[in-house]
């Protein structure tokens, strides 16, 4: 696609049901990024990919959160056992990354409501 | 880690004035600060980036200053218009080998009063 996409765009479950979170970065990015915005605040980041390592994990509030990223392309988001606290709008970025820092594009995210 | 600072959190401007939000940051090997803009119910755009090696970058009416030596940057908006408002979010990354993180000020909330 032409795009980062992310699915689902909504997504409403019950406190303590596991949920997953997917996200197609732009074909040929090496980058990849996750971040969560709680309603009106800022871009909090959870992990960073490149390729499929993460070198960067250290945004995971909790060990309920995961993330894993196959084929250098395709990321997954896992949340166990959800809390009301972990509902927000989870945003994926991609970027072609290079030494000289390059856009990273963003999806619209995933609004997620814990009930 | 990386830790980027972004003030004010709210601005309210007259059409046709400017606007400058500020951000600061701690890592002094980051090389690389975009600007990002995001209209409500949808994900963050970039507007306009600027990396280590200069010091000013212009587009229209967007212009981004960096001072390394004192690690803060700024965003400069002139002759606002009403579609300019919108939430701002600084950046700030450490790009070159298994580097590239990206890590966001907290925003800035931009009103632009006709």
């Amino acid at each position: 696609g032409a795009g980062v996409s992310q699915s689902p765009s909504n997504k409403v479950t019950e406190k303590g049901k596991d949920v997953e979170l997917r996200c197609d970065p732009i074909s040929g990015h090496t980058a990849l990024y996750w971040y969560r915005q709680s309603l009106g605040q800022g871009l909090e980041f959870l992990i960073y990919f490149q390729g499929n390592s993460a070198p960067d994990k250290s945004g995971l509030p909790s060990d309920r959160f995961s993330a894993e990223r196959t084929g250098g392309s395709v990321s997954t988001l896992t949340i166990q056992r959800t809390q009301q606290e972990d509902s927000a709008v989870y945003l994926c970025a991609s970027s072609a990354q290079t030494a000289l820092g390059t856009e990273a594009f963003f999806g619209q995210g995933t609004r997620l409501t814990v009930v | 880690g990386e830790n980027v600072e972004q003030h004010p959190s709210t601005l309210s401007v007259q059409e046709g004035d400017s606007a400058v939000i500020k951000c600061t940051y701690s890592d002094s090997a980051s090389n690389y600060f975009p600007w990002y803009k995001q209209e409500l119910g949808k994900g963050p755009q970039l507007i306009i980036d600027i990396r280590s090696n200069v010091g000013e970058k212009k587009d229209q009416r967007i212009a981004v200053t960096l001072n390394k030596t004192a690690k803060h940057f700024s965003l400069h908006i002139t002759e606002t218009q009403p579609e300019d408002s919108a939430v701002y979010f600084c950046a700030a990354s450490r790009y070159g080998g298994s580097q590239g993180n990206l890590i966001f000020g907290k925003g800035t909330k931009l009103s632009v009063k006709p």
